[in-house]
C-alpha cells in the first residue's frame, strides 16, 4: 500500500488552519496514523485509528477519513507545530508503511 | 516516565556488521511488541523490523530481510538489532519504538542511533 501526502510542504502563519492530505492506494479503513517530526527529534505520535487523539497531544490537532482518503488538521497554527507531518498506515503488510512527509514551515 | 534509550550506532564498512540495543524503562517492557524504524538522511521514515512481546514473533521489512535480526530479553528490559552485511543504504538513523497496541502505532520512541555504512 502507497500513501501519498499532499502537499509535500507549506508555508503558514501562526494561527492559521492547516490541513494535510494523506491518500492511500487502496483502501485501509482507518488503520492511519499521524506523527510529527521536528528536526534532530524522533517522531511523536499525534493521532491513531484516523481520529483518535493520543494523549497529551493539544486539541488543536484533529484527524479525519476513512477508506483511501485522511486529512490532518491543525486548527490554530502555533509556532512550535513548525515541523514535518508523517502519515502511516497500519493495516497491511509491509506493516507501518509511511507517507512521504509535509513540511510546515513560517511564512 | 516511559523511556526508550538506543546505543551501539557507529561507522562500518560495508559488508560489515554491527548490533544496536535499545534499554526500556518506565513501563512494563516484557507487555509490549518492539520495533525499529530508521530514517536515513534527508528521508522519510522507514519500518525496519518488530517483535511482539514474548518474542515469538518476528517481521522484517523486505530490505532487510535474510541481513538483520531483532529480539529481545524481557529480563533486561532490552532489545536488540543485529546488523549483518551492511550496505550504504542501510545509512539511517535508527530509532526504537513503542507498539501501544500491537498493531504498529508507535507510541514512545527514542533518540535513534546513527548507523553510516561506508568505505
Amino acid at each position: 500500500i502507497q500513501l501519498t501526502q499532499s502537499p509535500s510542504s507549506l508555508s503558514a502563519s501562526v494561527g492559521d488552519r492547516v490541513t494535510i492530505t494523506c491518500r492511500a492506494s487502496q483502501g485501509i479503513g482507518s488503520y492511519l496514523a499521524w506523527y510529527q517530526q521536528k528536526p534532530g527529534k524522533a517522531p511523536n505520535l499525534l493521532i491513531y485509528a484516523a481520529s483518535t487523539l493520543q494523549s497529551g497531544v493539544p486539541s488543536r490537532f484533529s484527524g479525519s477519513g476513512s477508506g483511501t482518503d485522511f486529512t490532518l488538521t491543525i486548527s490554530s497554527l502555533q509556532p512550535e507545530d513548525f515541523a514535518t507531518y508523517y502519515c502511516q498506515q497500519l493495516n497491511s503488510y509491509p506493516p507501518a508503511t509511511f507517507g512521504g512527509g509535509t513540511k510546515v514551515e513560517i511564512k | 516516565e516511559v523511556q526508550v534509550v538506543e546505543s551501539g550506532g557507529g561507522l562500518v564498512k560495508p559488508g560489515g556488521s554491527l548490533r544496536l540495543s535499545c534499554a526500556a524503562s518506565g513501563f512494563t517492557f516484557r507487555s509490549y511488541s518492539m520495533n525499529w524504524v530508521r530514517q536515513a538522511p534527508g528521508k522519510g521514515l522507514e519500518w525496519v523490523s518488530s517483535i511482539s512481546s514474548s518474542g515469538s514473533y518476528l517481521y522484517y521489512a523486505d530490505s532487510v530481510k535474510g541481513r538483520f535480526t531483532i529480539s529481545r530479553d524481557n529480563a533486561k528490559n532490552s532489545l536488540y538489532l543485529e546488523m549483518n552485511s551492511l550496505r550504504a543504504e542501510d545509512t539511517a538513523v535508527y530509532y526504537c519504538a513503542r507498539d501501544l497496541s500491537g498493531i504498529y502505532i508507535f507510541d514512545s520512541w527514542g533518540q535513534g542511533t546513527q548507523v553510516a555504512v561506508s568505505s
